[in-house]
């Protein structure tokens, strides 16, 4: 049983299109989280949600557009996809939103934008 | 510069070394995340610690505030502990830093 699962796992796709990756929690977090690796493996902090409310937007361009219907869910919706926005996805959790709780973390999504 | 550096960034060891990876940081912190990402991808947390030392088995992780410095051993290390070492800092309101990760190659 999955703590943390983000679909899909492979992702390829055109310039351009519209994409999303889904992802679910049964932790019973309140925190959730995206991330992306670039090609170098450095992660950065795209989005912070915490019981459905928006905490953290790290200068992340507004084709990338982040869904929580839920605090279980955070969905990542990206528009007009670009070259650079290749990387791999990662959706986390922790129980609180102070940064000081353990991370749990799905198995990424790997996004290829040809 | 990166706010969190780590060292070595590639590590290769023949099976039972101790392994020391570290991870100096230059902003002031409340806590400090080790993780390990498997050659298949995906992240584990190992430990979160915001002070004194902290132990999982054959992994330890000790963290000195003052000198803005963590370390994570391994005891008796064996082929599965390879993977990438990440180190991560909480600063401010939520957000952590990554450092660039230390590849670690045991060889039997």
């Amino acid at each position: 049983d999955t703590a943390v699962s983000q679909t899909p796992k492979y992702l390829v796709t055109q310039m351009g299109n519209d994409k999303s990756i889904k992802c679910e929690q049964n932790l019973g977090h309140d925190t959730m989280y995206w991330y992306k690796q670039d090609s170098k493996k450095f992660l950065k902090i795209m989005f912070s949600y915490n019981n459905k409310e928006l905490i953290i937007n790290e200068t992340v361009p507004n084709r990338f557009s982040p869904k929580s219907p839920d605090k279980a869910h955070l969905n990542l919706h990206i528009n007009s996809l670009e070259l650079g926005d290749s990387a791999v996805y990662f959706c986390a959790s922790s129980q609180d939103w102070g940064g000081t709780e353990k991370l749990f973390f799905g198995s990424g999504t790997q996004l290829s934008v040809l | 510069k990166n706010e969190v550096e780590q060292s070595p960034q590639n590590l290769t060891a023949q099976e039972g070394e101790f392994i020391t990876i570290n991870c100096s940081y230059s902003v002031g912190i409340s806590a400090l995340h080790w993780l390990q990402q498997h050659p298949g991808g995906g992240i584990v947390s190992l430990f979160m610690l915001s002070s004194g030392k902290k132990k999982h088995g054959r992994l330890i992780a000790t963290i000195n505030i003052q000198e803005k410095h963590s370390s994570l051993h391994i005891t008796a290390s064996h082929p599965r502990d390879s993977a990438v070492y990440i180190c991560a800092v909480k600063q401010g309101a939520q957000k952590l830093v990554f450092g660039q990760g230390t590849r670690l190659t045991i060889n039997p």
